[in-house]
């Protein structure tokens, strides 16, 4: 599995657009890029999972270049609530049955 | 609201003693895993089951640690005897397989364990 690289931080005001990019240098053909959600105290919750060009659900957006070695989690108008953990990951295809392999993810703290 | 639960949510104990750690997968679900995530070395993944079979276990201590999954319904972590370089937190999560896009995996609350 392609190893991937975060900020560890980020700063950020409420109502702002936040967006961490990660990149994925050796990314392969089958793979796809998936973002977790962790608060404290709380195991990691799915975000949004792409493999090209830009993803969108109700929680972010995802935006992927051609070359997929890099991606974008794009958060509209971010909350103090929306303080947590992200972290990128990049996996196989084939459902949520493939094991996850975390790295140190981007903290993000939304002051007032 | 279909959630993956995890028992004990804490559990405090002198290094030696055995550790139990259990685990419910969201019905349905085939797939189970076990992580440990500790501020040092982050969220680990220690094993996982899928179908009750075991897939992969290597992110697990062999000598002290075990994992099975008796029925569909249940997944258990033990650790005999456990030491205090094993306080953590233990997450459990579990996945179905054609999910789409989505893929997503479910993970518990998690069980904190303070090996004294």
């Amino acid at each position: 599995l392609a190893k991937t690289t975060q900020p560890i931080s980020m700063d950020s005001y409420e109502g702002q657009e936040v967006n961490i990019t990660c990149s994925h240098n050796n990314i392969a053909t089958n793979d796809y890029i998936t973002w977790y959600q962790q608060f404290p105290s709380q195991g990691p919750r799915f975000i949004i999972q792409g493999y090209k060009t830009k993803v969108t659900n109700e929680v972010a957006s995802l935006f992927i270049p051609a070359d997929r070695k890099s991606s974008t989690l794009s958060l509209p108008r971010v909350s103090l609530s929306d303080t947590a953990v992200y972290y990128c990951l990049v996996r196989k295809y084939g459902g949520a049955t493939n094991k996850l392999i975390f790295g140190t993810g981007t903290l993000l703290a939304v002051q007032p | 609201d279909a959630r993956v639960t995890q028992t004990p949510r804490h559990k405090v104990t002198e290094m030696g003693q055995e550790v139990t750690m259990r685990c419910q997968p969201i019905l349905g679900h085939n797939t189970v895993f076990w992580y440990r995530q500790t501020m040092m070395q982050g969220l680990e993944l220690l094993a996982y089951f899928r179908n009750r079979a075991p897939l992969d276990d290597s992110g697990m201590p062999k000598d002290r640690f075990s994992a099975e999954m008796p029925d569909a319904t249940l997944a258990t972590l033990k650790i005999q005897p456990s030491e205090p370089r094993d306080s953590a937190v233990y997450f459990c999560a579990s996945g179905e397989p054609g999910q789409g896009a989505r893929n997503e995996q479910f993970f518990g609350p998690g069980t904190r364990l303070t090996v004294l």
